[in-house]
């Protein structure tokens, strides 16, 4: 069944340590996306990637990076969590940036 | 800056009609969707508006006047099944789609 994956489902993790949630599409998407979504709040634009190669920043960047290798996945690393990182992260594709964005089911990350 | 502003809480009958507004402000448009999620879920494109009018589809509409920054989504016949979120988005110049806090929808029996 085509769609996008993400992994882990759900994480705890220390602070300080370094973690790389992933994400890989199938759907030859060009637009990739990573949102954090906390109570309240709302989902928050990460970063995105309009094509393979390139990405850019969202409304909330910091502490967060990505890499667009290829067509399918979209990799997004935190280099030294911190416990303000505790959210639900949300990968999503789109054929271009004004088409529909299509999730992914979401990890729920943990900073302790 | 990017203001989308949706109720925070609705409740409706099952079988009735409920009317979900959204206004934004925001630089520049290129769309306006809205998307349907439930509890623990990700969530799902219902509808697309970029020019105004209505857009019907099934059971949902969604409105837009973009002179008014104004945007709705109707649901007609509820069902027990439609208690979810509904967040309304809209896409500005650069692209970037901007999320509303989302409007959680509660259908009683």
């Amino acid at each position: 069944i085509a769609g996008i994956t993400q992994a882990p489902t759900s994480q705890i993790l220390a602070a300080g340590r370094r973690m790389t949630l992933r994400c890989t599409q199938d759907m030859r998407h060009n637009a990739m996306y990573w949102y954090r979504q906390d109570l309240g709040l709302g989902l928050r634009l990460i970063h995105y990637s309009n094509t393979a190669g390139t990405t850019g920043k969202g409304e909330v960047p910091d502490g967060y990076s990505v890499s667009r290798a290829n067509t399918d996945d979209f990799p997004l690393t935190l280099a030294s969590a911190v416990p303000s990182q505790t959210s639900v992260y949300f990968c999503a594709s789109s054929e271009s940036s004004n088409q529909p964005q299509h999730f992914g089911d979401g990890t729920r990350l943990s900073i302790l | 800056g990017q203001n989308i502003d949706q109720p925070t809480e609705m409740t409706a009958t099952e079988g009735a009609i409920v009317q979900i507004n959204c206004t934004y402000q925001t630089s520049g448009f290129n769309g306006l969707f809205w998307y349907q999620q439930h509890a623990g879920e990700a969530p799902t494109f219902l509808s697309y508006n970029v020019l105004d009018g209505l857009e019907e589809k099934g059971r949902f509409s969604s409105f837009l006047s973009r002179s008014k920054g104004y945007s709705y989504l109707l649901l007609k016949e509820l069902q027990m099944k439609d208690s979810a979120s509904y967040l309304c988005a809209v896409l500005d110049s650069g692209y970037a789609l901007n999320f509303g806090k989302g409007t959680s929808l509660l259908v009683t029996p």
